[in-house]
């Protein structure tokens, strides 16, 4: 069955710490993933995405996240977090080029700390 | 502009009602799409037409019925309405024919109350 799985899901940090949130997904022969961030009562917002290339992604607001097809991960990390970072982080999945379909995954609070 | 606009934001409503969701996006996506956020924030798609063509329904009640009257706009009514019913619904689109991109835009969100 396809599912994205993050691992963790609250993830309390102190600011300018590092931090990394983890995602799996379940194998298949392509996938296309993605991190989005959502603040309180707001709607979701594209962090970053891997459709192919480079292993490496980087996205908005000093993020980036790194595809890992033989342990099928795509962990989001960012080196220095803020306060204004304190907010939910989902993982998804796209296993179907031809709807566009996404599966998330169940969403890591990100707690930043003073 | 608001590239991804849903109507209402909040809805309150009693049992048995019958109500509408709104969504409209100007960003020239061909595929629009509903996703249920439930209280503990998972994210579920319930459907997705793509030019106006249902391609995704996923196991939803018969009492959700989605509509799309153009490519810009897709529209959820909900029919008999149930108190598990109460979650956050999202729009969203994307452009997924020509390949280019597969991210997703989001509306805002319309939360859902049911009592």
């Amino acid at each position: 069955a396809q599912s994205v799985t993050q691992l963790d899901s609250q993830v309390p940090v102190f600011e300018e710490a590092p931090v990394e949130l983890r995602c799996n997904y379940s194998s298949s022969v392509s996938v296309y993933l993605f991190w989005y961030v959502q603040y309180p009562n707001q709607g979701l917002q594209l962090l970053l995405k891997y459709l192919s290339g480079s292993t490496l992604v980087k996205g908005i607001n000093g993020f980036e996240a790194e595809f890992n097809k033989s342990q099928t991960s795509f962990h989001l990390r960012k080196p220095s977090v803020h306060i204004s970072d304190t907010a939910e982080y989902f993982c998804a999945v796209s296993y179907s080029s031809n709807t566009g379909k996404l599966i998330f995954g169940q969403g890591t609070t990100l707690q930043v700390k003073p | 502009d608001t590239a991804v606009s849903q109507t209402p934001k909040y809805l309150v409503t009693q049992m048995g009602n019958d109500k509408s969701i709104k969504c409209e996006q100007n960003l020239g996506h061909d595929t629009m799409y509903w996703y249920k956020q439930d209280s503990k924030k998972f994210l579920k798609i319930m459907f997705s037409y793509n030019n106006k063509e249902l391609i995704i329904n996923e196991t939803v009640p018969n009492r959700f019925s989605p509509k799309s009257p153009d490519k810009a706009h897709l529209n959820l009514h909900i029919n008999s309405l149930e108190l598990g019913d109460s979650a956050v619904y999202f729009c969203a689109s994307s452009q997924v024919d020509t390949r280019t991109d597969y991210g997703y835009t989001f509306g805002s969100g319309t939360r859902l109350t049911v009592v």
